[in-house]
């Protein structure tokens, strides 16, 4: 998982309240993708990001859930006034690029636990 | 939304003896991959195949892309403890704006040394 940083690796935070998950792509990498997997599950699809742009959201909730890409600085994936099922670990993937030979690599992930 | 179906759920083996996992899909795929996550870890790439057909090995890691687009296996030969993990199997779908990937549901594998 060497290059791709997320931070923080835990998260706390009481239901009502922000949580704001950071993702530093590897090296080069302009392209970003978030999902998020729920206790002995498989990862789902969230969104997927190039800079500036969101070019994909088709996984993330409707309301509550905002993600961006800014030019300079990291993904942020934000999540407001938190509820107990936003419980679960966020991962951050990058890519070179979005060809079908260009695969996602994974970082470590955010677990975030609402109390 | 899409699924993939994978099996076995849970494999308990000894240090030694081969493995075998599979992944279904109800859609085509072009790509498909296979990860490694540990515990409290992301997800790590093991192999990538491009081709229907394609039969590709990564050391004692050997994978398969099926010849209908809408299977795959993975093959772990000699296993040892350190292969010890959750496999997931994941297809690719880079049509129009869209590059995102849709995990099988996992195989957790334990060896016993």
């Amino acid at each position: 998982n060497a290059g791709v940083m997320q931070n923080p690796r835990h998260l706390v935070r009481r239901r009502g309240q922000e949580a704001r998950l950071r993702c530093s792509p590897m090296k080069g990498h302009s392209h970003v993708y978030w999902y998020r997997q729920l206790p002995e599950e498989g990862l789902k699809f969230m969104v997927y990001l190039q800079k500036e742009n969101i070019i994909d959201e088709s996984g993330m909730p409707k309301e509550r859930f905002s993600a961006e890409f800014p030019k300079e600085g990291p993904s942020i994936l934000r999540i407001q006034q938190v509820v107990r099922g936003d419980s679960a670990a966020y991962f951050c993937a990058s890519s070179l690029d979005r060809g079908r030979n260009q695969p996602q690599h994974f970082g470590d992930g955010t677990r975030l636990s609402i109390l | 939304g899409q699924q993939l179906n994978q099996s076995p759920q849970s494999m308990f083996i000894q240090e030694g003896e081969d493995v075998s996992m599979n992944c279904t899909s109800s859609s085509i795929f072009n790509t498909w991959l296979w990860y490694k996550q540990d515990p409290g870890e992301g997800p790590v790439l093991l192999i990538a195949l491009y081709k229907a057909g394609e039969l590709t090995s990564n050391g004692r890691l050997t994978a398969q892309f099926g010849i209908t687009r809408k299977d795959s296996f993975l093959n772990i030969s000699a296993s040892i403890p350190s292969d010890v993990g959750i496999y997931f199997c994941a297809g690719q779908l880079t049509s129009g704006a869209t590059n995102k990937l849709i995990f099988g549901t996992g195989t957790l594998l334990a060896v016993q040394p």
